[in-house]
């Protein structure tokens, strides 16, 4: 199976901040992965495809790239409704697996 | 718009079986698979299963292979997923989502259901 690791596990920011989320598989993925984001009681969002491919509706300040291994997800300029859990998801092989999440709380 | 809906919460015991279904609207129901993930309380996404909107194949996580069936009815455009000799570790919320595919063979799950939260406990 492949395991895809997640840094941090949480972190705290402020409102108007960049945020980086990393995410490495234990094998290459290409560009096989995705991001989710999650709201506490509500299903997972579709935010990122296919490593960097934003979703429609999705916010400009969201982007992500990689390929291989390791992938990052960055939210340039935090807003109030993008505090939340962030999972990363690899699509290359079944298993299809997710990272373990990142919590991005207000500081 | 496109839409999955789930039904609703279930307790169960341990050793029972549980049934939930997803219904899809506003795509064509044959041309994309439904996955099946979970989440049990206060933690990450597990994905369980996949089954074809066209043909029926289904893939399956390797820990539930032995304990969970999915399927589905082109029919009523219903996917169902079964998961048998519950124990309390599958409490969790269990999640239906659209499989979508590119040409490069990628994949990515969108829309969600809403969720159905099972419950195990004597």
């Amino acid at each position: 199976d492949i395991r895809m690791t997640q840094s941090p596990p949480s972190l705290s920011a402020s409102v108007g901040d960049s945020v980086t989320i990393t995410c490495r598989a234990s094998q290459s993925i290409s560009s096989h992965l995705n991001w989710y984001q999650q709201k506490p009681g509500k299903p997972p969002k579709l935010l990122i495809f296919a490593a960097s491919t934003l979703q429609t509706g999705v916010p400009s300040r969201f982007s992500a790239n990689g390929a291989g291994t390791d992938f990052t997800l960055t939210i340039s300029g935090l807003q109030f409704e993008d505090f939340a859990s962030y999972y990363c998801q690899q699509s290359f092989s079944i298993p299809l697996t997710f990272g373990g999440g990142t919590k991005v709380e207000i500081k | 718009q496109v839409q999955l809906v789930q039904s609703g919460a279930e307790v169960k015991k341990p050793g029972a079986s549980v049934k939930v279904s997803c219904k899809a609207s506003g795509y064509d129901f044959t041309t994309y698979a439904i996955n099946w993930v979970r989440q049990a309380p206060g933690q990450g996404l597990e994905w369980v299963a996949w089954i074809s909107g066209s043909n029926g194949h289904t893939n399956y996580a390797q820990k539930f292979q032995d304990r969970v069936t999915v399927t589905t009815d082109t029919s009523t455009r219903m996917a169902y997923m079964e998961l048998r000799s519950l124990r309390s570790d599958d409490t969790a919320t269990y999640y239906c989502a659209r499989g979508n595919y590119d040409s490069g063979g990628r994949t990515w799950f969108d829309p969600w259901g809403q969720g159905t939260l099972v419950t195990v406990s004597s």
